[in-house]
């Protein structure tokens, strides 16, 4: 079956650039998307399209996509961006989604 | 307002059945794919279903075919799943959620806050 690799956490300072990437064979022909999810809470939609950010997302969230990769940047993080991140796309024919196994971002 | 929120989880033997509702509101639910995903505890999210804007298309993961239904009533704004031959890996939070307008879309905008399916004897 279709996988999505992430890393499983990554940790950075506030005010530094967090970056996450996601891998997977069909990403050159499905969009990637990214979630963030905090404890106790349903996941919310922070880039889709490889790299389109839906309203009321802060603008330090982007997204981009590179061949098999797709990366999501958040720069000058905050303690509030703390949370678990998850890509998520779809099989090459877009017939079932897949998500990453997620990687959990912590603020120093 | 805009929203998702599902009922019918609880404790299920192995082997039972269960229905999972989601009721939507402050959006058209008619025009847009629906999803449920589910996120077994202390893991990651996985993709379980999708069902299309007027029924007659659905999908599902390879760990549920054959066992789990997924439909839709546009008249009472509500997404269903209904689980039979349930397992101990079934035990999860699922989540409804909505996708796009587009069979290409596989995006998930609005969650709900999720329903607990606990399988054991």
């Amino acid at each position: 079956s279709y996988e999505l690799t992430q890393p499983p956490s990554v940790s950075v300072s506030p005010g530094q650039t967090a970056r996450i990437t996601c891998s997977g064979d069909a990403l050159p022909k499905q969009y990637g998307y990214w979630y963030q999810q905090k404890p106790g809470q349903a996941p919310v939609l922070v880039i889709y399209k490889d790299s389109e950010r839906p309203s009321g997302i802060p603008e330090r969230f982007s997204g981009s996509s590179s061949g098999t990769t797709v990366t999501l940047t958040i720069s000058g993080v905050q303690a509030e961006d703390e949370a678990d991140y998850y890509c998520q796309s779809a099989d090459s024919s877009g017939t079932y989604g897949v998500f990453g196994g997620g990687t959990k971002l912590t603020v120093l | 307002e805009v929203q998702l929120v599902e009922s019918g989880g609880g404790l299920v033997q192995p082997g039972g059945s269960l229905r999972l509702s989601c009721a939507a509101s402050g959006f058209t639910f008619s025009t847009y794919l629906m999803h449920w995903v589910r996120q077994a505890p202390g893991k990651g999210l996985v993709w379980v279903s999708r069902i299309n804007s007027d029924g007659s298309s659905t999908n599902y993961a390879d760990s549920v075919k054959g066992r789990f239904t997924i439909s839709r009533d546009n008249a009472k704004n509500t997404l269903y799943l209904q689980m039979n031959s349930l397992r101990a890996e079934d035990t999860a939070v699922y989540y409804c959620a909505r996708g796009g307008v587009a069979t290409f879309h596989w995006y998930f905008d609005l969650w709900g806050r999720g329903t607990l399916v606990t399988v054991s004897s």
